[in-house]
């Protein structure tokens, strides 16, 4: 069964500072992973989706990379601002044969930036 | 606006009261999905529709609850007998069968159980 752990579970950070948040997962035999923001009692937004052919994706402040052989995504946030401030979700996409895509979340990492 | 809607975005019954809340994907969606979501936590998968045929239920998904999506559009997903171990935001999703199929999330259905 697939697991996924993201570290730290909150940060609270200067505005300005580059911070990284961490994603890790057990089963290495992933199609993609997706890193989302969530705002208080809101939906879902993608940040960025990385195939597991790739090795990062960016856009804008965000850089996003992985590796599958050691199980692992880093979401680098540069320059943070306090509209920064959400919590983040890492979710590994695998695919299934019958039940399509199959997204595994994290518990996410609750950022806060300062002002 | 043609990403995925969900309605209501906010819902507050009373223990054993039933509930129902729809999603609308994307119009050319072929794949829905719901997930739930408790304070803290990251979504989970609860069950999951190609067209019209649901084709995967997870064990979270109790018979107090069902979900149908009668013409491959629209899904709703009814709660039966509420408890308030219920409450929770409710996701919908959707995609396409081909490319990456990349999961589009809705707003979230929030639902409270006094």
């Amino acid at each position: 069964k697939q697991e996924v752990t993201q570290i730290p579970a909150a940060l609270s950070v200067p505005e300005g500072e580059n911070l990284v948040l961490n994603c890790s997962f057990t089963d290495s035999a992933i199609y993609n992973l997706q890193w989302f923001r969530q705002d208080p009692g809101k939906g879902l937004t993608s940040l960025l989706l990385i195939q597991s052919s790739q090795r990062e994706q960016t856009s804008g402040r965000l850089n996003a990379s992985l590796d599958k052989s050691s199980g692992r995504s880093t979401l680098y946030i540069a320059a943070s601002q306090p509209g920064d401030s959400a919590t983040y979700l890492c979710a590994v996409i695998t695919l299934k044969e019958t039940s399509g895509s199959r997204l595994t979340f994290g518990e996410g990492t609750q950022l806060t930036v300062n002002p | 606006d043609t990403g995925v809607s969900q309605d209501p975005r906010h819902k507050i019954t009373k223990r054993g009261q039933n509930v129902t809340f729809r999603c609308d994907p994307i119009s050319e969606h072929n794949r829905l999905y719901w997930y739930r979501q408790t304070l803290g936590q990251g979504p989970e998968f609860l069950t999951y529709f190609q067209n019209e045929a649901q084709l995967e239920k997870s064990r979270l998904l109790s018979d107090r609850f069902s979900a149908e999506r009668p013409k491959g559009s629209f899904s709703t997903l009814e709660i039966q007998r509420t408890e308030q171990g219920d409450s929770a935001m409710y996701l919908c999703a959707s995609s396409l069968d081909r490319g990456t199929d990349t999961q589009y999330f809705g707003p979230g259905t929030r639902l409270t159980v006094l």
